[in-house]
């Protein structure tokens, strides 16, 4: 267990309207991401980060932004949901055992867009 | 652009079978290769972890094999129980240090039946 929390867990909006999900983690890893889950496709990469206020985009990151001002804590926000973004979203760190990078995942928030 | 395929996508057993789960990938240039387990609406289980330089790894009843020039792992559930239902998901990884891609199967949604 990595010690990986989400919220909220579950998350009805209205299309257009900003979402704020937030990934927290207590044992200081330092590379977390954000992923959606969908029927029929793999688990895509949205952003990740690699450290405080240092992030990237990943595969579909259009649509969403993120932020991380502590190492802890990375949020993920939807600017203006659209029902095309109805998905799980799922938060991972990377543990590293010597060289060995392993991913650890949170429980994930089921997002329903209107 | 790395693809992982996994084969079959559902799958039925009776309890007490030995079992194989099989995942392909396209590029062959991988640092690693994870298998995890997702119960219905939960996160990933980290299950397994193998190093682009081994050739198994065993964790009590599983043992996951990677041939990495050939592009495929397998993932060996020995005397299945049907504590083993979920749906397990291959991920590999690209790159060393720093960020790593991670491209995930879609799964193979497996049922033991009592």
């Amino acid at each position: 267990d990595a010690g990986i929390t989400q919220s909220p867990r579950h998350k009805v909006t209205e299309t257009g309207t900003p979402v704020t999900l937030r990934c927290h983690q207590t044992e200081n890893h330092r590379y977390m991401y954000w992923y959606r889950q969908d029927p029929g496709h793999g688990l895509r990469l949205i952003h990740y980060s690699y450290g405080v206020k240092d992030t990237d985009k990943g595969e579909v990151s259009d649509g969403y932004s993120v932020s991380r001002s502590k190492t802890e804590d990375f949020l993920l926000t939807l600017e203006s949901a659209t029902s095309s973004q109805t998905s799980v979203y799922f938060c991972a760190i990377s543990e590293t055992s010597g060289l060995h990078y392993e991913q650890y995942f949170g429980p994930g928030t089921r997002l329903t867009v209107t | 652009k790395q693809e992982v395929t996994q084969i079959p996508a559902a799958l039925s057993v009776p309890e007490g079978e030995n079992l194989v789960l099989n995942c392909s990938f396209t590029d062959s240039a991988i640092y690693n290769l994870q298998w995890f387990r997702q119960d219905p609406g939960k996160g990933l289980t980290s299950l397994l972890l193998i190093q682009s330089s081994q050739r198994e790894q065993t964790s009590g009843r599983l043992n996951a094999s990677l041939d990495k020039s050939s592009g495929r792992s397998t993932l060996y559930i020995a005397a299945s129980q049907p504590g083993d239902s979920a749906t397990y998901l291959c991920a590999v990884r690209e790159g060393s240090g720093g960020y790593q891609k991670v491209t995930f199967g879609i799964g193979t949604k497996l049922q033991v039946i009592p």
